[in-house]
């Protein structure tokens, strides 16, 4: 596609139930990014995929928070036994670290909006 | 664990007042982004940075990365009502695509 989508683009759920948030990155983009913001704050890095593996997943908040990334492409965040403290904007990001240039510009999705009541 | 800090966190001005974040890591970087994300908006890259002490200018838009390359800063002349937003840096952590984003700056327009 032309840009990065993310579905849904708001989510409320109640506390405890599972959600899954989905990320198509841009065609070709091999880097994908999922953050987290909270209102009004700076973007919390919490996984990077490189292809389908997962070098970094060090800024998951908890156990309850798992991604995966399959074909290269799609990728699926899931939040298990929600709770209010999940509630943020969840971005993805992708990229293309081996641009000529080394300029490694992230795109970003317009985000999934969850709210935990 | 890396830290990238940024100052102010809010800067209130008049339309044609100049603006000024900086942008602070605690360790070494090999190359320094600049994002704005506009109000309910998602960020969007302005401009990357490499090479120690480089400047950058995009019209109105002057980005510097320091000599250590711990720091960098973004500064607007002039503001206009259409830079109203958060302004956030990001470095790589080293050896890694991860990037930690700075705390933002929020620039906004006395009424």
């Amino acid at each position: 596609g032309a840009g990065v989508s993310q579905s849904p683009s708001n989510k409320v759920t109640e506390k405890g139930k599972d959600v899954e948030l989905r990320c198509d990155p841009i065609s070709g983009h091999t880097a994908l990014y999922w953050y987290r913001q909270s209102l009004g704050q700076g973007l919390e890095f919490l996984i990077y995929f490189q292809g389908n593996s997962a070098p970094d997943k060090s800024g998951l908040p908890s156990d309850r928070f798992s991604a995966e990334r399959t074909g290269g492409s799609v990728s699926t965040l899931t939040i298990q036994r929600t709770q209010q403290e999940d509630s943020a904007v969840y971005l993805c990001a992708s990229s293309l670290p081996e641009l000529a240039g080394g300029q490694e510009t992230q795109y970003f999705g317009p985000g999934t909006r969850l709210l935990v009541l | 664990g890396q830290q990238v800090m940024q100052i102010p966190q809010y800067q209130h001005v008049q339309e044609g007042e100049d603006f000024t974040t900086y942008c602070n890591s605690s360790t070494t970087l090999s190359n320094i982004q600049w994002y704005k994300q506009r109000p309910g908006g998602h960020p969007v890259f302005l401009i990357q940075l490499v090479k120690s002490g480089e400047v950058k200018k995009q019209k109105r838009l002057t980005f510097q990365f320091g000599e250590a390359k711990k720091n960098s800063s973004l500064h607007i002349t002039a503001t206009q009502t259409t830079d109203v937003g958060t302004y956030f840096c990001a470095g790589p952590t080293s050896g890694t695509y991860k990037y930690i984003f700075g705390t933002g700056t929020r620039l906004k327009f006395l009424a």
